[in-house]
């Protein structure tokens, strides 16, 4: 199993559509964990760290379940702008993991 | 302040040659990470440096690989001879402590042919 399993996708919506990415985890010593953006040929960024009580950020929220160790993350009102890979990463001990990635279309 | 740079953004070498790396952290982050990115693949994990020791190792795929960071500053990543199934993007990653946020540098492609 891997460490950091993800949908595969790729996702393609239509702009202003809900999406929901799924992330599941296999190591339950996991402390920190993080979504990150990679638009093509581009380096990772961090998008939004994810807490144990949920998280929002504008159009963008994050919850965490650690009994599930189950990750998502979900973009309301999508834009055109927020096409790209969506990495989720966990750190089960002192190195960020990735999972493989989910690639979200955005289309007019 | 100036991010994470790395050099050269790309590099196509022959299978056999030696191609190395770099990495110019920011400032005063000691946590220093190489990652690679295969075609197809997820981001891996190749190894970690608090200052200049390595802290973790595990990810580095054989000894072909060495990496190191002169003085707890810039970071190089060797490998010798290179191999075709090596090519892939070379990511170079740092972060103040822990939890926080990794900054990564844009990246080497490297192709071996």
């Amino acid at each position: 199993r891997k460490e950091v399993e993800q949908d595969p996708g790729p996702f393609n919506v239509p702009e202003g559509a809900t999406v929901a990415f799924n992330c599941t985890y296999s190591n339950s010593a996991s402390q920190s964990f993080f979504w990150y953006r990679q638009d093509c040929r581009k380096e990772p960024k961090l998008l939004m760290s994810v807490y144990s009580s949920g998280n929002e950020d504008g159009r963008f929220t994050a919850q965490l379940n650690r009994a599930s160790q189950y990750i998502s993350l979900l973009i309301r009102d999508s834009k055109l702008s927020d096409s790209a890979t969506y990495l989720c990463v966990v750190t089960p001990g002192t190195a960020l993991i990735f999972g493989k990635g989910t690639t979200l279309s955005v289309s007019s | 302040e100036a991010g994470v740079t790395q050099f050269p953004s790309h590099s196509v070498i022959e299978k056999g040659q030696t191609v190395t790396l770099r990495c110019d952290p920011i400032s005063g982050h000691d946590n220093l990470y190489w990652y690679r990115r295969v075609m197809g693949k997820e981001i891996k994990f190749l190894l970690h440096f608090v200052k200049e020791s390595k802290q973790d190792e595990s990810g580095m795929p054989n000894n072909r690989f060495l990496a190191e960071r002169t003085g707890g500053t810039y970071s190089t990543l060797k490998v010798q001879p290179a191999e075709l199934e090596d090519s892939g993007v070379y990511f170079c990653a740092v972060r103040q402590s822990m939890n926080t946020e990794a900054f990564f540098g844009q990246g080497t492609r490297l192709t071996v042919v």
